[in-house]
């Protein structure tokens, strides 16, 4: 079974430009997620999607950060302007419920990392 | 607020080494608590728990839940190089499918 698919894997910008990121997730996986992860930190969720519907955007910075997942299968996340401190490797996860009906067990794509100068 | 802390936040060993990661959380309506190992970028998935006392094993590695005093710890015995990555702790609640993780505990194996 392919793992979740990310790209681009490395990313450098200069502030205020702009850049967007692609993952496609698990075959049949219908929620997907976005997270950012800081140097040092745990990912933090940025947006759920389950198929092209959105579940959970509260910590996106809606100001600056969209996505979308127009076909419920592959998604784009798009940062305009960057600024310094969204510098973080951006991960996508993927999943789907298992026998009991939750979607505990997240799969993770191999991220990008953006450096914003 | 919820929030999930994990211990120690860095860890420096030897091959052989048994190891204790530690993990405690504070959340409302807690689901399950999940364990990720994470070496260059992606997070992979190591167990997943939702009860207390319960021991999941896989190989060297081992972790229990303490739903009581709301903790839980990764164990690893014999330790390698390969062990040597970023261990996170993550938590779920009813009612969402995010995931809420810790910073982590970074361990390091030397031969």
């Amino acid at each position: 079974e392919a793992g979740v698919a990310q790209s681009p894997r490395y990313k450098i910008i200069e502030k205020r430009q702009s850049v967007a990121f692609w993952c496609n997730p698990i075959s049949g996986h219908a929620t997907l997620y976005w997270y950012q992860q800081i140097l040092g930190q745990g990912p933090k969720l940025l947006i759920q999607f389950q198929n092209n519907g959105v579940v959970d955007d509260s910590q996106l910075p809606k100001d600056r950060f969209s996505a979308e997942r127009l076909k419920g299968v592959d998604s784009t996340l798009k940062i305009q302007p960057a600024k310094l401190e969204d510098s973080a490797v951006y991960l996508c996860a993927s999943t789907t419920p298992g026998a009991g009906g939750t979607t505990d067990t997240q799969y993770f794509g191999p991220g990008t990392r953006l450096t914003v100068l | 607020e919820d929030k999930v802390v994990q211990s120690p936040l860095s860890l420096v060993v030897h091959e052989g080494d048994t190891v204790t990661l530690n993990c405690s959380y504070e959340v409302t309506n807690f689901r399950s608590l999940l364990w990720y190992k994470q070496e260059k970028k992606a997070p992979t998935f190591l167990f997943m728990l939702t009860s207390s006392g319960i021991e999941k094993k896989s190989g060297r590695l081992s972790s229990i839940l303490d739903k009581k005093e709301l903790f839980s710890i990764l164990n690893i015995t014999a330790t390698q190089t390969g062990d040597s990555a970023i261990y996170l702790c993550a938590v779920t609640r009813y009612n969402t499918d995010k995931l809420i993780f810790g910073t982590g505990t970074r361990l390091q194996v030397f031969p």
